[in-house]
């Protein structure tokens, strides 16, 4: 398995502002994964990153909006540009672990956008 | 288009009883499936995952029943206990791609 830590556990944010969320993994992984979930709602997948390579984003996410960067194979972060209240949700950080089907996911930031 | 369909949206079940949660797929090109467990303020933890080579796998009170042909899986909790109480989430993805498509998941509430 793999341990994950996301900085902040939660934030309330004005409207127009920008939120950097960090994800630490204790171990290195090659695969770092971005979800929003909204309140009550199903896990959306944001973008994948790669170590070294440009994040892809899934169709309604877009890099000005949700810019994510990948120094190194522990380590992701993803920034909520130009905030408004419809980004108020859970981010998840999420690993795909060496030699493992699965992914593993960290506690969650909780955002709150006024 | 929601890759994988889950059912019910929420669940009630007394102490001692058996809870189901149902899934299913349409890409034949999905070759495993886990099922997450979320309390609420947490992120969703693995519970329990089966590839389609066996029909069924237990682990503890947890069971996951697997039709291949009718593309449809199951997860099965035995004696069901408050502490069960949370959101369950089913997922599918295949070797070719590391994405996961995950259900809309079920509120469990178990009741004493």
């Amino acid at each position: 398995s793999a341990v994950i830590s996301q900085k902040p556990s939660r934030d309330i944010c004005q409207r127009g502002t920008s939120l950097t969320i960090q994800c630490q993994v204790d171990s290195q992984v090659t695969m770092m994964f971005w979800y929003r979930q909204q309140p009550g709602q199903s896990l959306t997948l944001i973008a994948t990153a790669n170590q070294g390579s440009e994040a892809t984003y899934e169709s309604g996410f877009v890099i000005d909006k949700f810019p994510i960067s990948r120094p190194n194979l522990t380590f992701s972060t993803l920034t909520v540009s130009n905030m408004s209240p419809e980004d108020s949700s859970i981010y998840l950080c999420s690993v795909r672990a060496p030699y493992t089907d699965t992914q593993y996911f960290g506690p969650g930031t909780r955002l709150t956008v006024l | 288009q929601q890759q994988v369909k889950q059912s019910p949206q929420s669940l009630i079940v007394q102490k001692g009883g058996i809870s189901i949660i149902n899934c299913a797929y349409e890409n034949t090109a999905f070759d495993y499936f886990p099922w997450y467990q979320q309390f609420p303020g947490k992120g969703p933890a693995l519970l329990i995952a089966i590839r389609p080579d066996v029909s069924e796998k237990k682990e503890g009170r947890f069971t996951i029943s697997f039709n291949k042909s009718a593309k449809q899986f199951s997860l099965h909790i035995m004696d069901s206990q408050p502490g069960d109480s949370a959101t369950y989430f089913c997922a599918a993805s295949s070797d070719t791609g590391n994405q996961f498509y995950f259900g809309t998941g079920t509120s469990l509430t178990v009741i004493p």
